[in-house]
């Protein structure tokens, strides 16, 4: 099963609102990652976060991390047009091996 | 001057072809990797590479075989394709690999869409 889970699976909203993605993940991470997928092309890195860190802000971005819920959250707030894209978090394993992505939300901000 | 780049970027092909897919890294990374995205959108790791060097397999087919000639390429070849096969491949490398105990931020390629007919 996925590490990171994301929730909701889809969400649409109109320009100027705020969107919130949930993640959910089951075992000990060292740092969670947010990435962004327009459609029809590769992942594009947005944040990271690590496992000390509770909340974080980039532009429009805040991400926060509860370690002891094992959930993150991705903000956008003022959304545009443009935001339309998937959403992904990422967790990385204990081992700094490898990154687990969990499948997406679909965000479609409606201008 | 792009970062990750694949070809080729669509792939159709006949079920039991051999194809390769390349992946160029051009920021100095040391890790780069593969992944499958299917039609559901999930994407999953299929290989790791570090210095030329396989780190992940993770449960793949033996029919995928990657293949790394230096650090900044690492290919992947694909023998007897199968209908199953059909998903977006992409492409990421990173800078470092767990040497500060995590996974640093990754950057991945446009993908090569692959359809097996």
């Amino acid at each position: 099963s996925q590490q990171g889970e994301e929730d909701p699976q889809a969400l649409s909203i109109q320009e100027g609102e705020n969107a919130t993605m949930n993640c959910s993940y089951k075992t000990s991470i060292n740092n969670l990652q947010w990435y962004r997928q327009n459609s029809g092309r590769g992942l594009v890195h947005l944040i990271l976060i690590r496992s000390n860190e509770r909340e974080k802000h980039s532009g429009r971005l805040r991400v926060t991390l509860d370690t002891s819920k094992k959930s993150s959250s991705l903000l956008i707030t003022a959304s545009r047009a443009a935001d339309t894209a998937s959403y992904f978090c990422a967790t990385d394993d204990n081992a700094g091996n490898m990154l687990t992505f969990g499948g997406g939300t679909r965000l479609m901000v409606k201008p | 001057d792009t970062a990750v780049s694949q070809t080729p970027k669509y792939l159709v092909t006949q079920m039991g072809n051999d194809k390769s897919i390349k992946c160029e890294q051009n920021l100095g990374h040391d890790t780069m990797y593969w992944y499958k995205q299917d039609s559901k959108k999930f994407l999953k790791i299929m290989f790791s590479y570090n210095n030329k060097e396989l780190i992940i397999n993770e449960t793949v087919p033996n029919r995928f075989s990657p293949k790394s000639p230096d650090k900044a390429h690492l290919n992947l070849h694909i023998n007897s394709l199968e209908l199953g096969d059909s998903a977006v491949y992409f492409c990421a490398s990173s800078h470092t690999f767990g040497l500060a105990g995590d996974q640093e931020t990754q950057y991945f390629g446009p993908g090569t869409r692959l359809l097996v007919l």
